[in-house]
C-alpha cells in the first residue's frame, strides 16, 4: 500500500490569515493524482483541490492552493484568508493512475480562531 | 456534482448479528467503489476496493469473511459486517469513482455509524 503522511495532527490559524498544511507521500509511480479533502463535523468528505502529477503547475481553487514538489513527494495545502468555515479535518489523499488505489493521510485538524 | 448515497446512516445491532450497508451512485456509473473505516478523530482506513462483477480486493489485515463486499451492479455496492462484535463499532464510508470522468476524484457517501451492543 502507498503511504501518505501528514506530520501536523493539529493546526490553528487566525481568521483572515494564511495557513499551510503539510503532506508527504510515497510512490513508485510517475503518474498519479493527489487530493486534499475536508471533513467537517458532519463527516461528509468534501473535495478541496486536486493535482495531477504530470502537471507541473500547482493547482489553485480560489483561496486554496497547493505546493506540489514531485521530486520531494510533497504536496502541501495553503489556505489564504482563512474563514471560520474552514475549520475541519483535512486529509491529503493519493490515487494511483489506474484508479484502484486511493489512500488517505493521517489528517490535520484545523482550528480557525476568530 | 456526482452523488453517492449510503444507507443506513446509523445502525445499532446486537453482538452476533449481521449488518448490511448499501452504497449507491445515484447519477453515474461506478466501476470501482472503495470502502473505508474511520475511528474517532482518525483517518480513513481503506478496507477494500470493489469492482463491478468481480471479487473485492481487501487490504492487508482486513478479514474478508467478516466484511463481505458485493458490487453486483454499476451503481450499487454493499458491505455486510457478519457476526458483528463491539470492536466492529465504527464509522464506515463508501466512495465511488465515476467511470465516465477523468478527474480522478472520488465521490463519497454520507457514512454509516455502526454501533454493536
Amino acid at each position: 500500500a502507498q503511504t501518505v503522511t501528514q506530520s501536523q495532527p493539529e493546526m490553528s490559524v487566525q481568521e483572515a490569515e494564511t495557513v499551510t498544511l503539510s503532506c508527504t507521500y510515497d510512490t513508485s509511480e510517475s503518474d498519479y493524482y493527489l487530493f486534499w479533502y475536508k471533513q467537517p463535523p458532519s463527516r461528509q468528505m468534501i473535495l478541496v483541490i486536486r493535482q495531477e502529477a504530470y502537471k507541473q503547475q500547482n493547482a489553485t481553487e480560489n483561496r486554496f492552493s497547493v505546493n506540489f514538489q514531485k521530486a520531494a513527494k510533497s504536496f502541501s495545502l495553503k489556505i489564504s484568508d482563512s474563514q471560520l468555515g474552514d475549520a475541519a479535518m483535512y486529509f491529503c489523499a493519493y490515487r494511483n493512475w489506474a484508479g484502484n488505489q486511493f489512500y488517505f493521510g493521517t489528517g490535520t485538524s484545523l482550528t480557525v480562531i476568530p | 456534482g456526482a452523488v453517492v448515497s449510503q444507507h443506513p446512516s446509523r445502525v445499532i445491532c446486537k453482538s452476533g448479528t449481521s449488518v448490511k450497508i448499501e452504497c449507491r451512485s445515484l447519477d453515474f456509473q461506478a466501476t470501482t467503489m472503495f470502502w473505508y473505516r474511520q475511528f474517532p478523530k482518525q483517518s480513513l482506513m481503506l478496507m477494500a476496493t470493489s469492482n463491478e462483477g468481480s471479487k473485492a480486493t481487501y487490504e492487508q489485515g482486513v478479514e474478508k469473511d467478516k466484511f463481505l463486499i458485493n458490487h453486483a451492479s454499476l451503481t450499487l455496492s454493499t458491505l455486510t459486517v457478519t457476526s458483528a462484535h463491539p470492536e466492529d463499532s465504527s464509522f464506515y464510508i463508501c466512495s465511488a469513482r465515476d467511470r465516465g470522468e477523468n478527474t480522478g476524484e472520488l465521490f463519497f457517501g454520507e457514512g454509516s455509524r455502526l454501533t454493536v451492543l
